[in-house]
């Protein structure tokens, strides 16, 4: 089966950068992607990574390292807003569905 | 554009009752829809996937069940509550030929049983 281990919590200032990082064991891989999450709200796709590498994307910027089943979020720039859950994810060995990882709760401080 | 509805957004249902929740999605043909259910300040559990009308993937046993009636459609269903089936159901889909990795989620339908 897959597995995804992520810290519970992170705390960071205002326009400060902070790295979310997210480690996995999976019978095959296929990818790794990252969800946010806003309190009461639905999750929004962030993010993929297929290859080893840095993926960027405005003020969020995704890493993998396949070679040590690691890889991470880092957001930029820190806006209260971006105050939220964020869930990496990996995709399941028949690649029909997503496995995710219990959540990082971001908190931004002023 | 394509779009995702649930309903109803919040519900509170005594135990024993029964339970049905709605899932519908605009815009596109043949998606694969997902059940998630999220526990308070937890991750999210696939409950159910489904990749066609009828052909419906159960993958954690528990008292609940999933129909796929229509193209876009996808229901979550109990005969008989439970206290611990309280918590965030999400629905989701994605382009039956897109990648895995990226779903796309309802607004989310939170459910306290009492």
């Amino acid at each position: 089966g897959q597995s995804l281990e992520q810290p519970s919590e992170v705390t960071a200032v205002e326009g400060a950068i902070v790295q979310i990082n997210c480690t996995y064991q999976t019978s095959g891989f296929y990818g790794l992607s990252w969800y946010q999450q806003h309190d009461g709200g639905a999750p929004t796709f962030l993010s993929y990574n297929g290859l080893d590498g840095l993926e960027e994307t405005g003020r969020f910027s995704s890493f993998l390292s396949r070679s040590d089943s690691y890889g991470y979020l880092l957001l930029q720039e820190l806006q209260m807003k971006d105050s939220a859950s964020y869930f990496c994810a990996v995709p399941d060995t028949g690649r029909r569905a997503l496995t995710f990882g219990s959540g990082t709760r971001l908190q931004v401080q002023p | 554009s394509q779009t995702i509805h649930q309903w109803p957004a919040t519900l509170v249902q005594p135990v024993g009752s029964p339970l049905s929740l709605e899932c519908t999605v605009e815009g596109t043909s043949n998606p694969n829809l997902y059940w998630y259910r999220q526990a308070a300040g937890r991750g999210l559990q696939l409950l159910f996937y489904s990749v066609g009308i009828g052909q419906i993937s159960s993958e954690v046993p528990q008292n609940l069940s999933a129909s796929r009636p229509q193209d876009r459609q996808f229901i979550l269903s109990s005969k008989k509550l439970l206290l611990s089936d309280s918590g965030f159901y999400l629905c989701a889909w994605r382009p039956s030929g897109g990648r895995t990795d990226t779903q796309y989620f309802g607004p989310g339908t939170r459910l306290t049983v009492l």
